[in-house]
């Protein structure tokens, strides 16, 4: 079956640190490719998205991420972590051909400290 | 950005009774919403996709005839908890779907069943 993983489950950073944190897929397939943060006491909302183009997206807050296909990966970065960053952070995937539902990772808890 | 609303935002109910949450997307038409549940500490759960004008489509192991799901308008979604139990207190949460597959999600609703 279609799944997404994130294999950092809880992850703490002191203000100014680089962030990296892993998404893979398992599908040989087209994907859509999302993050969505969910702050404390908020809804989810879209961080950024790849549909096609080029590999590296930009989106919202400073944050980026990369799609290497051949690696099933779409890992979030950003270079300098605020304490505003902590929240819980969802990589989720539209696996094409599997009815264009979203398929969520299990989400990674950011905590940063000051 | 896209926004999603839902209400209630809480609810407390008694066993036995249903409840009616409410999904809107305020300023965009989805042909498509879906309906999540998220349990503590955990990632989303699909339960059905919900389609303007036609029937839901239920994830497997989801009871249709327990949660009732109407897509009126191409702004509106409903899920009705039937005959609710202590074990369907959740978060629930929806999202809607513009046409350019992006998800957008509502805040949630909190289901307390007594």
């Amino acid at each position: 079956a279609q799944s997404v993983s994130q294999h950092n489950h809880h992850v703490i950073l002191s203000e100014a640190a680089s962030l990296e944190l892993g998404c893979n897929y398992s599908y040989g397939g087209t994907v859509n490719l999302f993050w969505y943060v969910q702050y404390p006491g908020q809804h989810l909302q879209l961080l950024l998205k790849y549909f096609s183009g080029d590999p590296l997206v930009k989106g919202i807050k400073g944050f980026e991420a990369e799609f290497i296909k051949s690696k099933f990966s779409f890992n979030l970065r950003k270079p300098s972590v605020q304490w505003s960053d902590t929240a819980e952070y969802f990589c989720a995937v539209i696996f094409t051909g599997g009815g264009n539902k979203l398929t969520f990772g299990t989400g990674t808890q950011l905590k940063v400290e000051l | 950005g896209a926004v999603v609303s839902q209400h209630p935002s809480w609810v407390i109910c008694k066993s036995g009774t249903s409840v009616k949450i409410e999904c809107r997307s305020l300023d965009f038409q989805a042909t498509t919403m879906f309906w999540y549940r998220q349990f503590p500490k955990q990632s989303l759960m699909l339960m059905a996709t919900s389609n303007e004008g036609s029937k839901a489509t239920y994830e497997q192991g989801v009871e249709k005839d327990k949660f009732l799901i109407n897509h009126a308008s191409l702004t509106l979604s409903t899920l009705t908890v039937t005959s609710a139990h202590p074990e369907d207190s959740s978060f629930y949460i929806c999202s809607a779907r513009d046409l350019g597959y992006t998800q957008y999600f509502g805040p949630g609703t909190r289901l307390t069943v007594l």
